[in-house]
């Protein structure tokens, strides 16, 4: 039972690329959510997915898409990197309320 | 003004020590209030939740949760070097709706 898992651990981008953050859960939990987490900012919320098939905004989505592929999956997006995107993301799941969230352990992505 | 407030610290105490974290906040719709401890490079981990005002004991742990004050806390008895952390509260208001603190960074000196 790995919990959440993300992957990679350690990205570096240039200004203008892109990549994708991929985010498992082996809980058989209905709600997944991406956060960014900054020092003096705490955890903000990206994007959710409540259940299989349904994305909502977060807090801050600007500049990031995500994709519910599954019940297990749900991946975060950055189509053109910006160094204001640099930060450690961490996906979470939970099932419904009242949201005791479980995380993966953080993908630190820097933006040059 | 934020929605929830936390001192960022760091707080250090010697081991054994009764450590006392702290978080206040401002949305009366705020109806269930969790505790997380996050280590150095690590994702925040579930420690205590609750939903009602009182005294929540787990172990060396005590969540309490004062409503009337908008106020709550998370107590470390016996305080270890291992319990070095940041610890984040966190806030249910409403649908999909958590709110976190920015955490306290806690050392605790052997």
């Amino acid at each position: 039972n790995a919990g959440v898992t993300q992957t990679p651990k350690f990205q570096v981008l240039k200004t203008g690329q892109s990549m994708t953050l991929q985010c498992a859960q082996d809980m058989n939990h209905n709600s997944m959510y991406w956060y960014r987490q900054d020092p003096g900012m705490g955890l903000r919320l990206i994007y959710y997915s409540a259940s299989e098939g349904t994305t909502d905004k977060g807090e801050v989505p600007n500049g990031y898409n995500v994709s519910r592929l599954n019940k297990r999956e749900f991946s975060l997006r950055l189509e053109s990197a910006a160094p204001s995107q640099t930060s450690v993301y961490f996906c979470a799941s939970s099932e419904a309320w009242p949201y005791e969230q479980y995380f993966g352990p953080g993908t630190r992505l820097t933006v040059t | 003004q934020k929605e929830v407030e936390q001192d960022p610290g760091p707080l250090s105490v010697p081991e054994g020590a009764i450590v006392s974290l702290n978080c206040t906040y401002s949305n009366s719709a705020f109806q269930y209030f969790m505790w997380y401890r996050q280590y150095s490079r690590k994702g925040p981990e579930l420690l205590m939740y609750t939903y009602s005002s009182g005294n929540k004991e787990d172990g060396r742990f005590t969540a309490q949760v004062d409503k009337s004050s908008k106020y709550i806390s998370l107590f470390i008895r016996d305080s270890q070097p291992s319990d070095s952390a940041t610890y984040l509260c966190a806030m249910v208001g409403g649908y999909q709706k958590v709110t976190f603190g920015i955490g306290t960074k806690l050392q605790v000196i052997p």
